[in-house]
Parts: structure tokens; C-alpha cells; sequence
């Protein structure tokens, strides 16, 4: 079945550090991959998203590249934030069975330090 | 603009009472879920509906149920609350198909004691 396997966190960096989120994924279709965000208190919201093999998204300054031969969706982003601080999920939606549900890794809690 | 509410954002309930949480969308989708999120597992599906009348179960759906009246709400039921629903609990809905991407409400703190 389908799945996404991201690294275990709690992720600590220092302000404008390089960060690397690494996401795997096992999928039976072509899906579509995302990054989502949750801040302290919040609920999840999108970050980025790509839909196809070699694209790239990007937002806020992350950017993650959907990697067919690899499997893979890394989140990264050149030089973090204070207020990067929060959750984040990788996750996959594989509509070959026109099904519309979402799968989720189980997150990576990154911490920022000033 | 379109968004999605839940209520209560915090609830205190005792082991073996009746709670329904409320989720309520304004953005006119069809599909709607229920999670959970507990530390070291992340998020767990509850159910779902992908439409009036529609309701599944997802991967935790135990203890639970939930009805689809209208496209707007999809309210989640702890039948008989546990001590082991103690959770945060986070209502989605999306558009689905080419546009899938799910819009999530704030949460729900639920303590059952």
C-alpha cells in the first residue's frame, strides 16, 4: 500500500542554518506529493505541492523536488528562520483508485534557535 | 473567505459520556475527514465523506462515528468516551480529484478523565 516515511525529528538549527527535511514515499500510482505545515497551536496547512515527476515547488523560501527515481520529496530551504519553528509533514494523494484521501508521515518537529 | 470551524477548541469530558465534535466548511467541498494526532503517531484517519450521505471508516474509526446531513457539516461522536480518546482531533475537507489538496480547521483539545 501506499505510505510516506519522513525522518524523525526534533530537528534543532541555528538561525540561517541550511535545513534538509527527507521524505520517502511507497506508492502503486503517480502521486502527487505535498509538504505541510503546523504551526504551535494550529492546525495543518499546505506548504507546497508538486504533480509530477522532476517538478519543483516551492514556497516561503522551501522548496522540495519530486524525485521518481528515488522516491523521494526532500523539504529544503537555505537559510532558516525563528519562525520556521513548527511541524512538518510530508504526505502523498494517489487518485489511481480515484480515491481523494490523503496519506501522512508522521512528522518532523523542527526548532529554530536565535 | 472560505474556511473551516471546529468546535469546541478545548473539551473536558469524563469516561463513558457522549461527545460530538462540530466541523463546519464554507468552502463547498464534497469531501471532508477527522484525524487524530498523538505524539509518535501523527495523523490517524478517523472517517470520512466524500459526499451527503456518504460516510467511511478510516484506520482509528472505533468508538466513533460520524453523519453527513449537508455538504457544510460533518460532526464526529465518541459514542461511549475513553480514556485512550484523549487526543487532539483535526477536521479537513477538500475538493478531491485534480485539486486535491485538504484545508484543515484549528482543532479540537479533547481531555477525557
Amino acid at each position: 500500500g501506499n505510505s510516506v516515511t519522513q525522518m524523525e525529528g526534533p530537528v534543532t538549527l541555528s538561525e540561517e542554518a541550511f535545513l534538509t527535511i527527507n521524505c520517502t514515499y511507497t506508492a502503486t500510482g503517480y502521486p502527487s506529493l505535498f509538504w505541510y505545515v503546523q504551526y504551535p497551536g494550529e492546525g495543518l496547512q499546505l506548504l507546497l505541492k508538486a504533480t509530477k515527476a522532476d517538478d519543483k515547488g516551492s514556497n516561503k523560501g522551501f522548496e522540495a523536488t519530486y524525485r521518481k527515481e528515488t522516491t523521494s520529496f526532500h523539504l529544503e530551504k537555505g537559510s532558516v528562520q525563528v519562525s520556521d519553528s513548527a511541524v512538518y509533514f510530508c504526505a502523498l494523494s494517489d487518485q489511481m483508485n480515484r480515491d481523494d484521501k490523503i496519506i501522512f508521515g508522521k512528522g518532523t518537529r523542527l526548532h529554530i534557535l536565535p | 473567505d472560505a474556511e473551516i470551524t471546529q468546535s469546541p477548541r478545548h473539551k473536558i469530558t469524563e469516561t463513558g459520556r457522549q461527545v460530538t465534535l462540530a466541523c463546519h466548511q464554507t468552502w463547498n467541498h464534497n469531501n471532508m475527514f477527522w484525524y487524530r494526532q498523538d505524539l509518535g503517531h501523527g495523523l490517524r484517519l478517523i472517517h470520512y465523506s466524500y459526499g451527503v450521505q456518504d460516510t467511511n471508516k478510516g484506520e482509528v474509526s472505533d468508538g466513533y462515528s460520524v453523519s453527513r446531513s449537508n455538504t457544510e457539516d460533518l460532526p464526529l461522536t465518541l459514542e461511549s468516551a475513553a480514556s485512550s480518546q484523549t487526543s487532539v482531533y483535526f477536521c479537513a475537507s477538500s475538493e478531491g480529484g485534480t485539486k486535491n489538496i485538504q484545508y484543515f480547521g484549528a482543532g479540537t483539545r479533547l481531555s477525557v478523565l
